[in-house]
């Protein structure tokens, strides 16, 4: 168990549809983060979280939203996704964010496979 | 902003043998530079990690070594084995832009 838990595993889902994901962590981890991972593609940064304040939107589409009520919660809520946004999204997080040369090791979850129909 | 590029992309090599993978990354301040295993079905792990103040760190059969002058380091996997087979991901951070940024991962396959 990798002390951060993702779910669902799998989801399908069509254009129109809502979705949800899900992580928590179970480390005492104060930042946490959402990546997109595609094919021969270098992991993509989505969201960063500290102590529940979003710190980083990398230019995400509105369609992917974040939500963080907790520092050991993080959703990320989908809608009227694209074909294109099928990937393997994975949850992650961090004793404190990377910044100012302060840098904490990144624990990830197993991940979602999201396909869009 | 920081840019990471890791070769190969795939390697295949015989039990016993040793891999090495490369990466170079481009900003001169980053002093962080893990290194992530991800086996099918599961996240990236963290296997080894190193800063920018040490040139080289091991782990068993596991050692990354670093270069900063010329802005690259490598893993490097001993006696490999077949549960040695997975993506391998190098990272760098701790320069303009604090996160982590990945390289695009390497394929490594052991053949008993």
């Amino acid at each position: 168990e990798t002390g951060v838990t993702q779910t669902p595993r799998h989801l399908v889902m069509g254009m129109t549809n809502k979705k949800s994901l899900k992580c928590e962590q179970h480390l005492g981890h104060n930042a946490m983060y959402w990546y997109k991972q595609s094919a021969k593609k270098p992991l993509e940064l989505m969201f960063v979280y500290n102590f529940k304040e979003q710190t980083e939107n990398n230019s995400v589409p509105s369609r992917f939203s974040p939500e963080c009520p907790n520092s050991s919660h993080l959703f990320l809520h989908l809608h009227t996704l694209q074909p294109e946004d099928s990937a393997l999204y994975l949850c992650a997080s961090s004793q404190e964010i990377n910044v100012g040369g302060l840098n904490s090791p990144l624990h990830f979850g197993n991940g979602t496979r999201l396909t869009v129909t | 902003g920081e840019n990471v590029e890791q070769h190969p992309s795939t390697l295949s090599v015989q039990e016993g043998d040793s891999a090495v993978i490369k990466c170079t990354y481009s900003d001169s301040a980053s002093n962080y530079f893990p290194w992530y295993k991800q086996e099918l079905g599961k996240g990236p792990q963290l296997i080894i990690d190193i800063r920018s103040n040490v040139g080289e760190k091991k782990d068993q059969r596991i050692a990354v070594t670093l270069n900063k002058t010329a802005k690259h380091f490598s893993l490097h996997i001993t006696e490999t084995q077949p549960e040695d087979s997975a993506v391998y991901f190098c990272a760098a951070s701790g320069g303009s832009q604090g996160n982590l940024i990945f390289g695009k991962g390497t394929k490594l396959s052991v053949k008993p």
